[in-house]
């Protein structure tokens, strides 16, 4: 258990309506990552954070933006939701000592 | 461009026998590699990993094989379990960043 939370766990919204998803980790490690899943995709990385309001993008990034004003919190938000963001949502970190990456129990999003 | 690939969307095996999942990179810069294991409505939870260092490593009933001149990485499993049901990915990172490039996954099935 590496100490990670998503939240909300399941949500559905309508086109065009900000959605925001929250992960909060209790180990204060300072990567922490924003991942979707999608079949026949597998995981492909949004946004990622290595500290206190020091994010950069990934390879998916469009149509995303996140925020890290905390050490314990990476919040991702789809600014106008859209049918193509619907997906699994997964938050990770890795712990400073290592190069293992743990992921929180994900974050499954639709958007109709 | 898929740097990293798992060509087999699916795998049927007898509980008892020896599940192979397999795993093909094109970077040859990627010195890192990770299998992880999902099972439905959770977070991927970290299996075995190998560095580029080494052509084996071995956990229990879990074998990660590594071929740098093939490019290819395998994933053994003896003998197979019914809790081994489940979607596995293969991971790639180089040069010890924290970037992680995913496959698609395999599902594995283990038949009683």
């Amino acid at each position: 258990d590496a100490g990670i939370t998503q939240s909300p766990r399941h949500k559905v919204t309508e086109t065009g309506t900000p959605v925001t998803l929250r992960c909060h980790q209790t180990e204060n490690h300072r990567y922490m990552y924003w991942y979707r899943q999608d079949p026949g995709h597998g995981l492909r990385l949004i946004h990622y954070s290595y500290g206190v309001k020091d994010t950069d993008k990934g390879e998916v990034s469009d149509g995303y933006s996140v925020s890290r004003s905390k050490t314990e919190d990476f919040l991702l938000t789809l600014e106008s939701a859209t049918s193509s963001q619907t997906s699994v949502y997964f938050c990770a970190i890795i712990p400073d000592s290592g190069n293992t990456i743990y992921f929180g129990e994900g974050s499954w999003l639709t958007v109709v | 461009d898929q740097q990293v690939k798992q060509n087999s969307p699916s795998l049927s095996v007898q509980e008892g026998r020896i599940s192979i999942l397999n795993c093909d990179y094109t970077n040859s810069m990627f010195d890192y590699f990770l299998w992880y294991k999902k099972y439905p409505a959770e977070g991927p939870t970290f299996l075995i990993s190998i560095s580029s260092i080494k052509d084996k490593n071995e956990d229990g009933r879990f074998t990660v094989f590594l071929n740098k001149s093939a490019k290819h990485l395998s994933l053994h499993i003896v003998p197979s379990q019914p809790g081994d049901s489940a979607v596995y990915f293969c991971a790639a990172s180089a040069n010890s960043n924290y970037q992680l490039i995913w496959g698609a996954g395999t599902k594995l099935i283990i038949k009683p």
